[in-house]
């Protein structure tokens, strides 16, 4: 049973557009994080919300946790060639030790 | 700092074959993690040590799957014997967990391993 569904599992855009990647669970999670990964690497984090209705922001990246820590969405503005890559969100249950991660969006952006 | 080293990074071998992967976490994080990455299930957790002790094994596969961390600086995770339905990409990570403190897991490159 997958707990963490992401949409859309693909994305292919151009240079300049924004998106949004959504994480959608029934669970409610005491933490979630976002990572990109690229071709050939491991996952590497890019930020950890912990407050229901929590916004963060690094540079172009709006990342924000629901209000219920149930679901989270990552927008980025004016996307660029150096976005592509693998997201994943990984959320973390209240008394427990260990990251449950999504299905991943895999975004290319054309220059 | 090196970041998480694992080796090898590509592995190819035959079905009923013994594979070791190994894993040298970040020095002096005591939380190691053990993934396996495929197209068709995405990232899996199957082993979880802190402090060198396994916490949580319940994501390995089967018995052919084990993984071992006999001191704070190597782990391996060993497949015998492999069938073609292992093959797929496998993570170590690490992350120094202390209490309050949100933690970080830090990932290595990955072991590409392909049973044929």
């Amino acid at each position: 049973t997958q707990l963490l569904e992401q949409s859309p599992q693909f994305l292919s855009i151009q240079e300049g557009e924004n998106l949004t990647v959504y994480c959608n669970s029934s669970s409610v999670f005491s933490s979630l994080q976002w990572y990109r990964q690229e071709p050939g690497e491991g996952p590497v984090l890019l930020v950890t919300v912990v407050t229901g209705g929590e916004v963060k922001k690094l540079k172009r990246l709006t990342f924000q946790f629901g209000d219920a820590r149930k679901d989270s969405s990552l927008h980025i503005t004016a996307a660029q060639p150096g976005d592509t890559g693998l997201y994943l969100c990984a959320g973390k249950k209240t008394g427990t030790y260990k990251y449950i991660f999504g299905t991943g969006t895999r975004l290319k952006v054309l220059a | 700092d090196a970041g998480v080293i694992q080796s090898p990074r590509h592995e190819v071998t035959e079905m009923g074959q013994e594979v070791t992967l190994r894993c040298k976490p970040i020095s002096g994080h005591n939380s190691l993690f053990w993934y396996r990455q495929t197209m068709m299930r995405g990232l899996e957790l199957l082993i979880y040590f802190n402090n060198n002790v396994p916490i949580d094994d319940s994501g390995m596969p089967e018995d052919r799957f084990s993984a071992k961390m006999p001191n704070a600086s190597f782990s391996t995770l060993k497949i015998q014997p492999s069938e073609p339905r292992d093959s797929a990409v496998y993570f170590c990570a690490s992350s120094e967990d202390r209490q309050g403190r949100t933690d970080t897991q830090y990932f290595g490159p990955g072991t590409r391993l392909t049973v044929l």
